[in-house]
């Protein structure tokens, strides 16, 4: 079983709306969680980092929340952009390996 | 932060022939990983790469077909051997870098189709 599992596995919004992701984890204990955009044919590149002990992590538009309690994650994106556009995906840092576990991600497509 | 170079961008090869991937890091670091991205799914490690060492491989991978090169600290190649169709996917490799928070870096990824 994925030890983090995002949802929704695709969305499709109207630019200038906004829109939330999900990320559901089971790695415990862990050191990170980070979110990462990954634009078509591009590494993916991050967005936010936060650790076990933070709350919530602004980039920009982008805003991550954490709640290690229940173990979830969202990412919130404002006012979408048509440059949006492109995979997000969680990722989690195992402490007792050190080794990052990445979810599926969520392809997100912005319209005009 | 770190700028990793990733080449070739994309290839396509036949059946049974390899493919050596190169990467080169704008800055000395101890460890290069090298993930598998097959279509609509999450990155798997392949294997961490040290320097002066072999590399380290994950579960499900082995050394005879993805061969890695660590020469120096800001370089590694990894080649895909006797290629098949299954091994159609994106390759990236990737860096940590400590800070607050440690923070991986990736290359823009190697897309390979074997026809």
């Amino acid at each position: 079983k994925n030890q983090v599992e995002q949802s929704p596995q695709s969305l499709i919004i109207l630019e200038g709306k906004n829109c939330t992701l999900q990320c559901n984890y089971t790695v415990s204990p862990f050191s990170n969680l980070r979110w990462y955009k990954q634009d078509t044919g591009r590494g993916p590149v991050s967005l936010t980092i936060m650790t076990f002990s933070e709350n919530t992590k602004s980039n920009g538009r982008y805003t991550a929340t954490l709640d290690a309690d229940t173990k979830q994650s969202s990412l919130h994106i404002t006012a979408s952009q048509l440059s949006d556009s492109a995979s997000y995906i969680c990722v989690v840092s195992d402490i007792n390996t050190g080794k990052l576990i990445f979810g599926q991600g969520t392809t997100l497509q912005v319209k005009p | 932060s770190a700028v990793i170079s990733q080449k070739p961008s994309r290839d396509i090869c036949q059946r049974g022939t390899s493919l050596t991937i190169q990467c080169q890091v704008d800055s000395q670091v101890t460890m290069m990983f090298w993930y598998r991205q097959q279509p609509g799914q999450s990155l798997t490690l392949i294997a961490t790469a040290n320097q002066g060492s072999e590399a380290t491989y994950e579960s499900g991978f082995v050394i005879d077909k993805f061969p890695i090169s660590r020469p120096n600290l800001t370089f590694s190649t990894l080649t895909v051997s006797n290629l098949s169709p299954e091994d159609s996917s994106i390759y990236l490799c990737s860096v940590e870098v400590m800070g607050f928070a440690t923070e991986a870096f990736f290359g823009q990824g190697t897309r390979l189709t074997v026809v």
